[in-house]
């Protein structure tokens, strides 16, 4: 299986800050790597897929980058909707697998 | 495209979990999209369980579940199923229902259930 990685596991950041999050894929992907936002109690939402495509609707000031083993998340200018836990997933290979998250939370 | 899991909040050890998803905005059936299940543990990461294609009806399972899920359609109910027999405690999970897009290179969940929460416990 390919283990992916996230980092940190926990983000402590103030409105206006720009965040960046990293994961790392034990194996080579590609750029098949796709974003998630999930807030408690709701379904995870896909944000960015193919490492660095935005999904529809999704604002701007979220962007990813990389390929291989090393990818990352930024956000911009943190928003009061952005704190939330962040997930990053390969579908390179099966079994799709996901990285632990990364909870952005208020400094 | 929405999706919407329905089954049982309470499973005994050993005994299957059984959940539907049901599916409106598209057909189960459509060869453009892939199906599948995802859950997460409390205080865990998300876990693929398996996926199903349609068109030719093959599943691709998670190694992790030891081939004790079964994924189906209901094409008359314009369904998604999951049957995990064998559960132990370990199996208590917010349990996913979710779309992809059967391209390569966009196999990513664009299109989420809301989730139900499965407990198992005697």
């Amino acid at each position: 299986d390919t283990q992916m990685t996230q980092s940190p596991s926990t983000l402590s950041a103030s409105v206006g800050d720009s965040v960046t999050i990293t994961c790392r894929a034990s194996q080579s992907i590609g750029t098949f790597l796709a974003w998630y936002q999930q807030k408690p109690g709701k379904a995870p939402k896909a944000l960015i897929y193919k490492a660095s495509i935005l999904e529809s609707g999704v604002p701007s000031r979220f962007s990813g980058s990389g390929s291989g083993t090393e990818f990352t998340l930024t956000i911009s200018s943190l928003q009061p909707d952005d704190f939330a836990t962040y997930h990053c997933q390969q579908y390179n290979t099966y079994p799709w697998t996901f990285g632990q998250g990364t909870k952005v939370d208020t400094k | 495209v929405q999706l919407e899991e329905s089954g049982p909040g309470l499973v005994k050890p050993s005994e299957t979990l059984s959940l539907s998803c049901s599916v409106s905005g598209a057909s189960i059936t459509s060869a453009s999209y892939f199906w599948s299940w995802v859950r997460q543990a409390p205080g865990k990461r998300l876990e693929w369980i398996g996926r199903i294609y349609p068109t030719s009806g093959s599943v691709n399972s998670n190694p992790s579940i030891k081939g004790r899920a079964t994924i189906s359609l209901d094409v008359s109910r314009n369904e998604l199923s999951l049957k995990l027999t064998s559960v132990t405690a370990a199996d208590t999970a917010v349990y996913y229902c979710a779309k992809t897009v059967a391209a390569a290179g966009f196999y990513y969940f664009n299109s989420w259930g809301q989730g139900t929460l499965v407990t198992v416990s005697s």
